[in-house]
Formats: structure tokens, sequence, C-alpha cells
């Protein structure tokens, strides 16, 4: 299948400072990239989503200036967590989809962000 | 609303049978999901079922009902490595997946 990378796999960062986290599809382009958060015991929740060239569309509660996507390749998407505060520690996923609705979502193997 | 219903914690014999259930009701439907993760990695993918019945991939085997809105996994000869979380996911009509929190198999020997 197709392989999406994230980098780092974990950080840890001082409150008030900010963090950019990498997605990387590496043998596909992927048109649409998906950011998730995933708290302990809970399910994935989707953040926003983005299309390669267009502002990223957030879901509803999360703060588009404090998470911040940039997508501006097919290959690449960025999401910068800025002034990270401790209840943003968290499991971060990214995925990435070649097409259309109808394709797949690969998953990247995800950021353990701790801020203290 | 759209809900997503599976057990939270199951536990199984190694070398067993185990069914995971879901069931779902979602605004439209475009497909179910059923994905494995480890403890503090990512999603991976398991099955995918549009249409009712079963869908069999070596050990594992998934089934879907969309009269019913329920889906099953089905996990045969259960091994170690198989302790995981499984999630359940379901393409509403906008194709967004909408996600199941997960049923944590836990396997004892």
């Amino acid at each position: 299948g197709a392989v999406v990378s994230q980098h780092p796999s974990w950080v840890i960062c001082k409150s008030g400072t900010s963090v950019k986290i990498e997605c990387r599809s590496l043998d596909f382009q992927a048109t649409t990239m998906f950011w998730y958060r995933q708290f302990p015991k809970q399910s994935l929740m989707l953040m926003a989503t983005s299309n390669e060239g267009s502002k990223a569309t957030y879901e509803q509660g999360v703060e588009k200036d404090k998470f911040l996507i940039n997508h501006a390749s097919l290959t690449l998407s960025t999401l910068t967590v800025t002034s990270a505060h401790p209840e943003d520690s968290s499991f971060y996923i990214c995925s990435g989809r070649e097409g259309g609705v109808d394709y797949e979502q690969y998953f990247g193997p995800g950021t353990r962000l701790t801020v203290t | 609303g759209q809900n997503i219903d599976q057990p939270t914690e199951m536990t199984a014999t190694e070398g067993a049978i185990v069914q995971i259930n879901c069931t779902y009701q979602t605004s439209g439907f475009n497909g179910l999901f059923w994905y494995q993760q480890h403890a503090g990695e990512a999603p991976t993918f398991l099955s995918y079922n549009v249409l009712d019945g079963l869908e069999e991939k070596g050990r594992f085997s998934s089934f879907l009902s969309r009269s019913k809105g329920y889906s099953y996994l089905l996990l045969k000869e259960l091994q170690m490595k198989d302790s995981a979380s499984y999630l359940c996911a379901v393409k509403d009509s906008n194709y967004q997946l909408i996600w199941g929190a997960g049923t944590k198999l836990i396997i004892k020997p």
C-alpha cells in the first residue's frame, strides 16, 4: 500500500512555544490530506481537511489560528501548533488521499506531542 | 446525529475466535472500514465493506448488513500480536469518515 511518513514521531515542547509536524506521502501524490487528533483511549477526531494549494477546512471547534495547516505540495502537508499548552498534548495523525472521495486514505505513523 | 457503537473492550484466548460488533447510524453510507491500531501507533487498514455480505481476508473477515446498520469483524486463530484496538469507521453521504471509539482487544495465553 501507499506510504505516509510523519516527522517527528514524538516531540516535547514547553508551554507557549510552537511546534511543526510534517506529513509526507512517499509514493503517491496526496491531493487531499487529513489531520486527526487522538486523546488516550479515545477515537480519532478529524481536525481539518486540506487540498493541495487551497486553504484547509477545519472541523467545528478546531481553532484555525492555533492549528496552522499548510499543504503547499502534493507530497507535503504541515501542521503547526502555535502557542502550545499542556491540553494540546495528544497523538496527531495525518492521512493522505490520492484522488477523489472514493479513494482510500493512508495513515501516517503519528506524532506524539507532549507540552510541559 | 451520527453515531457508531462498538464495545469498549473484549478479552479472548490465544488460538480462539472473536467477533467484534459495530452498529452505526449515519447520514448516508458509502462504505464501512475496519482498522487495527496498536497502542501509540496509527491505524492500519484491515477491511472495507460496501455491499452486504462477508469479506474474508486470511484470518480476518468482515461482515456488513446495511439494512441493519451492522457490521462485525471476525478474527480467527488469535495470536498475541492481535492485541490492539479495532476501529470501525463509516463513510457518510459526504464521504467523510465517521469513527467509532474503538474496541480494545486483549488476548490471553
